[in-house]
Parts: structure tokens; sequence; C-alpha cells
């Protein structure tokens, strides 16, 4: 079946370092690949995506790219904010039909001034 | 446009009742799907419906959880005789379908403890 393996948390850094966050996935065929951030207090939305292979997802300054022949798609931004303090879920859904959802166990950053 | 709206948004119950939990997803949107998110399971697939198709409950961890969805808009998630393990945060979303690989917008989610 579909899975997903996301790096361990927390993540504590500084402002304005580099952030990479590891997934990487196992899927039959041409998954799409999602993150999903999830701030304090707040619901879960999509953060960027990415649906074929080589295509590179951005948003808010982040970016992750779709390496099918690593099964990977690492999140990074070059210069962390405070207020990307939250919990990231990287996640796939199959290529086609039932476009449920599987998730990594999500990993927590924090960052501090 | 108004987002996927989850009620209620707290349910504190005791073992052994039974709990509904109602999503209304985004206007227009032919797909739903209902997860949980737990500390124990991190976000786990429940049960997702399609249209006029027959829903996947491949997610369902029990009998005692089912769903439906009425006109295929509202759905509500019910677990009868709740138990402990069953307290988590219960979130819907829905997505519009139309050509595939679209994207998935969360409700705030129904968050239940069950004592």
């Amino acid at each position: 079946g579909n899975s997903v393996t996301q790096m361990e948390g927390p993540v504590t850094l500084s402002e304005e370092a580099f952030l990479t966050i590891n997934c990487t996935y196992t899927a039959t065929g041409y998954p799409s690949l999602f993150w999903y951030v999830q701030y304090p207090g707040e619901g879960l939305q999509l953060l960027l995506k990415a649906t074929k292979a080589d295509d590179k997802g951005s948003n808010k300054g982040f970016e992750a790219t779709y390496r099918k022949e690593t099964t990977s798609f690492h999140l990074e931004k070059g210069s962390v904010q405070v207020s990307d303090s939250a919990v990231y879920f990287c996640a796939l859904s199959a290529a086609f039909g039932n476009e449920k959802l599987t998730f990594g166990t999500g990993t927590r950053l924090t960052i501090i001034p | 446009g108004a987002g996927v709206s989850q009620s209620p948004s707290n349910k504190v119950t005791e073992k052994g009742k039974d709990v509904e939990l109602r999503c209304d997803p985004i206007s227009g949107h032919t797909a739903l799907y209902w997860y949980r998110q737990s500390l124990g399971q991190g976000l786990e697939f429940l049960i997702y419906f399609q249209g006029n198709s027959a829903p996947d409950k491949s997610g369902l961890p029990s009998d005692r959880f089912s769903a439906e969805r009425t006109g295929g808009s509202v759905s509500t998630l019910t677990i009868q005789r709740t138990q402990q393990e069953d307290s988590a945060v219960y979130l819907c979303a829905s997505s519009s379908y139309t050509s595939g690989q679209e994207t998935q917008y969360f409700g705030p989610g129904t968050r239940l403890l069950v004592l």
C-alpha cells in the first residue's frame, strides 16, 4: 500500500535559517504529492503540491520538487520566519480515482527569534 | 466563499454513548472525505464519498463507525458505543474532483473526547 515517511521532529531553528524537512514515499503508479501545514489553533491547509515527476510546487517561499528517482518530496525554505512555526505534513494521493490522502506523521517546526 | 464547516467544534461524551459529527462541504464539491487526527495514529483516512458512487469505507476502524452523505452535500459521521480510543480530532475535507488531483480543503475539525 501507499505510505509516507517524514522527518521526525520537533525541529527548532533560528529566524532566517535554511529549512529542509525530508519526505519520502512508497506508492504504485504516479501519485500526486502535497505539503499541508497546520498553524497553531488553525485547521489543516494546503501549502503546495506537485502532480508529476520533476514538478516543483512553491508557495510562501517554500518549495518542494517531485523526485521520482528518489521517491522524495523534500520541503525547503531559504530563510524561515517566526510565523512559519507550525506542524508540516507530507502527503500523497493515488494517480487517479479515489484521491484519499495518505499522510506522514507530521513535523513540528519552531522558529525562534 | 464559505469553506468547509464542521459541527460541533468540541464534543465530550461518556464511554458507550453514540455521537454524530456533521460536515458541510464547500458548495459544488462532489468529493467528501473524513479523516481522524490522533496522537497515537497521526492523520488517517476514514471514508470517502464521490458523487453517487458507493463510498470507500476502507479506513473505518470498526463497525461502530458509519457515515452517510445526504443529497450529495452534508455528511454525518456516527460513532456508536464510543470508546476512549475514539478520542481524536475528526476532520472533514471536500474537493471539486473536476479533473482529478484536486486540492482537498479541510474543515476546522471536531475535537471528540470520550471519558
